[in-house]
């Protein structure tokens, strides 16, 4: 089993709507969670952080932790065809954190 | 400049030779990852450095060497490239505990022929 998990995708949304990624990690102690974008080619940013069990909004985006279950999510509003990319989660390992990262969600936004 | 950055952004060489990838950071920070990214199977951590004197093997280390110049520099050898070795490769830093996540070079793309 991966440490990471997230639905592979790709994930097709129309303009304007919601994207949902999810995400799934099995060590228990992991404390910090991290979403990165990564455009084709291109290396991966970071857009969010989250370090506490609910949600964290920035601009549009969302992400949501609960730690009971294992599970991160990244939410996307008002969706833009700028932000058609692979997303990354990635969480701390307790022992050393280092960054596990999950093999990525490919979202396309179409107009 | 860029807080990492990566040389060559783009390689192309033959099976069986020597290549290096380079890697400078201005962060300040003590770590430092080597990881490669295929299509599908996202990002692996080839080696690791906590320190200068500190280097680690990620999950797939075989057919490469790693080098910690100094705190800034951190390179990645492939000592006799095979086809299969033909990737993106990203160097990335963190502070200790990575609370600010990492922080990626702009990547080699790299093909052996």
């Amino acid at each position: 089993q991966k440490e990471v998990e997230q639905n592979s995708g790709p994930l097709s949304v129309p303009e304007g709507a919601i994207a949902s990624l999810n995400c799934t990690y099995s060590d228990r102690g992991s404390q910090s969670f991290f979403w990165y974008r990564q455009y084709s080619g291109k290396s991966p940013e970071l857009i969010m952080f989250i370090y506490s069990n609910g949600d964290k909004e920035d601009g549009r985006f969302t992400a949501q932790l609960n730690k009971a279950s294992q599970y991160v999510s990244l939410l996307i509003r008002d969706s833009q065809p700028s932000d058609s990319a692979t997303y990354l989660c990635a969480a701390h390992q307790t022992n050393d954190y280092k960054l596990s990262f999950g093999a990525g969600t490919t979202v396309t936004v179409r107009a | 400049d860029a807080d990492v950055t990566q040389t060559p952004r783009n390689r192309i060489t033959k099976t069986g030779k020597r290549i290096m990838l380079e890697c400078s950071q201005t962060k300040g920070h003590d770590r430092m990852y080597w990881y490669r990214q295929d299509p599908g199977l996202g990002l692996r951590l080839i080696y690791y450095s906590f320190d200068v004197k500190d280097i680690n093997k990620g999950e797939i280390s075989d057919g490469y060497s790693v080098s910690r110049q100094a705190q800034a520099k951190f390179s990645l050898s492939l000592e006799s490239a095979i086809p299969n070795q033909t990737a993106l490769y990203f160097c990335a830093t963190s502070d200790p505990h990575g609370v600010w996540g990492y922080t990626f070079g702009s990547g080699t793309r790299l093909t052996i022929v």
